[in-house]
């Protein structure tokens, strides 16, 4: 299948810092999607990306189509504790069929904020 | 209402055993999804139902059998399972299988012993 390469694998950073992760595909995407999973929960969505280029912010939030549609970045600015957990990055084709090929999934960004 | 709804929460059960899983969804949404997650690792595709037609089966085991009675609702049977098949399973739904805004349930953890 589709291979997403997402850094950093994990990051530990004091709270109030800004944080940055990035995928990478060799493949072109035509959306690009960051969800966050909590402890114990499902993926929650937090940002959606349908063109190249297009840079998208949801309060602390910022994220970024890249131009090529091969990568997306997201920054977290100003972290407070509530941002712990992992961040998966996901890329999704469109299908031959004329559906949807399923999202694909980055390996997630573990973030660890020490008070 | 905005809730994707899973079934039990968690499940233990033996390799001889049948058992389902349940998913429920009053958004209207056409399209439902069942993933499958282990330990820090991301979800992983087993099934996409559109309009109440399975239309992806990602190669999954025939232990596995999805059902979608109605556009509501999704069940994952389970039959003859593996310890290795010890997970968490994730439904999600979305307006179509156009969108990959997926809604996710909070899982139900399951135990193969």
């Amino acid at each position: 299948g589709q291979q997403l390469n997402q850094s950093p694998q994990s990051m530990f950073i004091q709270e109030g810092e800004d944080v940055s992760m990035n995928c990478t595909s060799s493949s072109i995407f035509n959306t690009w999607l960051w969800y966050k999973q909590d402890p114990g929960e499902g993926p929650v969505l937090l940002i959606a990306l349908y063109k190249a280029g297009e840079l998208t912010s949801n309060g602390r939030l910022t994220a970024q189509f890249g131009i090529t549609r091969k990568d997306s970045f997201l920054n977290i600015s100003a972290s407070i504790p509530s941002d712990v957990g992992i961040y998966f990055c996901a890329g999704q084709r469109l299908g031959s069929g004329g559906g949807a090929d399923g999202l694909t999934f980055g390996k997630g960004t573990h973030l660890i904020i020490q008070p | 209402d905005t809730e994707v709804t899973q079934t039990p929460k968690h499940l233990v059960m033996g390799m001889t055993n049948k058992k389902s899983l349940k998913c429920e969804q009053h958004m209207g949404h056409r399209a439902m999804y069942w993933y499958k997650q282990k330990a820090k690792k991301p979800p992983e595709l087993m099934f996409v139902y559109s309009y109440e037609k399975l239309s992806i089966n990602e190669s999954v085991p025939s232990r596995f059998s999805p059902e979608c009675p109605n556009s509501s609702l999704l069940n994952l049977h389970l039959h003859a399972l593996q310890p290795e098949d010890s997970a968490l399973y994730l439904c999600a739904s979305s307006l179509s299988d156009w969108t990959g805004e997926l809604f996710f349930g909070e899982g139900s953890r399951l135990t193969v012993l």
